[in-house]
Order: structure tokens, then C-alpha cells, then sequence
């Protein structure tokens, strides 16, 4: 079995903040891909990164960063100067490649960037 | 520009009625999904599908059914089985086995009365 937890249901800051985002997961296979995603208020999901299990390199882009540490199933996401627009809901999710495997979703963290 | 088409953004039916999501994509994809969010839940699977004219149920199939004729479209239909129907429903779409790979629709907003 596989699971992704969120323990952060609403977070909120104060615009040009740094925030991170805590994403832990569980999975018995080796092989598996971690994802981030954003949900902003129009509804859609749109796709922030992939990571693979054996690519534990950190990743910057922009004002977005990620922590994956698999000593402690961990795959954390950081917004460095938050701003307004990036108020969202964040999930973090997890899937196993090969055939079908379905993709897992945390229950997403509610991100509130106060101007 | 290729993508996700969800329609109607919001829905309104009233409780016995049975109800279709439409879902289309062109992005040429084989596989499809339909997601369920509730808030506080996440995204739960009610149904994919790999290829045309087969599909599979998800972790939550009871009281939904889809067809799957056509490589581009997908909808899913909320039958009056489906104990709380009221929920946000998101379609996605994928390259065959690269389920890690899924491109989301719109969504769509329904309210059933």
C-alpha cells in the first residue's frame, strides 16, 4: 500500500515570506515518482514537478524549491518570497512506474499568502 | 493549443437524477481518468481508462459509470446510486502506462439538491 501525508491543512503568511510545505510518504517499492501539484481557486491542477525515487538531487526553480530526502521518506516543497498569486491548495502525490499504477494524493495543504 | 476540455464548469441536478460530466481531450492520449475531491479528501479514483472501449474501476466506482468510445472522450455519468454526488470532479489524461504523467481538465462543480 501507498500514502501520502499532508499534515498542514491551512497554512498562511504574510507576502514575501518564505513557507515550506511538508509531504511524507509511504511506499515498499524502490521504484516510485513523487509529484507536487497546484490547485489554484479556478479549480484545475497544474503540474509543478516529478521527481523518481533515485534522484534524490534537490531541485530550485525560481522562487520554488524541493527537498527530497528518502532517509526520511520526505519530499518537502518551499516557496522563498511567497507572493499573493501563490495562494493554492498544493497536493503532493506518488506514484509506482510500470503498467498502470495509480497516482496517490495527499489530502493538499491550503496555502494563504496574506498581502 | 491541445488540452483538457471539462464542461459545464458548474452543474446543478436535482437528487434521483442521473447526471453526465463530459471530459474531452486532444491531446491524443490513450489513457484517461476521473477523479473525485472533496474538501479535506484529495483526489479519489472513481474510474480510468487505458485504450478505447475498455475501462477499470478506481477506489470509489459505486453509484458512477463511464463509456469509452472514442479515444478523445470520456464522461462519466453520476447515476442516483451514488449516495453524496456533490463534489468537485476532475478528468485527466495521460500517455498509455504513464500514469505519472496526467494532464487535469478544468473540473467541474456539481451540486445535487
Amino acid at each position: 500500500a501507498q500514502k501520502v501525508t499532508q499534515a498542514q491543512t491551512e497554512i498562511s503568511v504574510v507576502e514575501k515570506e518564505d513557507v515550506t510545505l511538508d509531504c511524507v510518504y509511504e511506499t515498499r517499492d524502490t521504484t516510485y515518482y513523487l509529484f507536487w501539484y497546484k490547485q489554484p481557486p479556478s479549480g484545475e491542477l497544474v503540474f509543478l514537478i516529478r521527481r523518481n525515487s533515485f534522484d534524490e538531487q534537490n531541485e530550485i526553480s525560481g522562487r520554488y524549491s524541493w527537498n527530497f530526502q528518502k532517509s526520511t521518506s520526505s519530499f518537502n516543497f518551499t516557496i522563498t518570497a511567497s507572493q499573493v498569486v501563490d495562494s493554492a491548495v498544493y497536493f503532493c502525490a506518488l506514484s509506482h512506474s510500470g503498467g498502470y499504477q495509480k497516482v496517490t494524493f495527499g489530502t493538499g495543504t491550503k496555502l494563504q499568502v496574506i498581502p | 493549443d491541445g488540452g483538457i476540455t471539462q464542461s459545464p464548469k458548474y452543474l446543478f441536478r436535482k437528487e434521483g437524477q442521473n447526471v453526465t460530466l463530459s471530459c474531452e481531450q486532444n491531446l491524443n492520449h490513450d489513457a484517461m481518468y476521473w477523479y473525485r475531491q472533496d474538501p479535506g479528501q484529495g483526489l479519489r479514483l472513481i474510474y480510468y481508462s487505458q485504450i478505447v472501449n475498455d475501462f477499470q474501476k478506481g477506489d470509489i466506482a459505486e453509484g458512477y459509470s463511464v463509456s469509452r468510445e472514442k479515444k478523445e472522450s470520456f464522461p462519466l455519468t453520476v447515476t442516483s446510486a451514488q449516495k453524496n454526488p456533490t463534489a468537485f470532479y476532475l478528468c485527466a489524461s495521460s500517455i498509455r502506462d504513464r500514469v505519472y504523467e496526467q494532464y487535469f481538465g478544468p473540473g467541474t462543480r456539481l451540486t445535487v439538491t
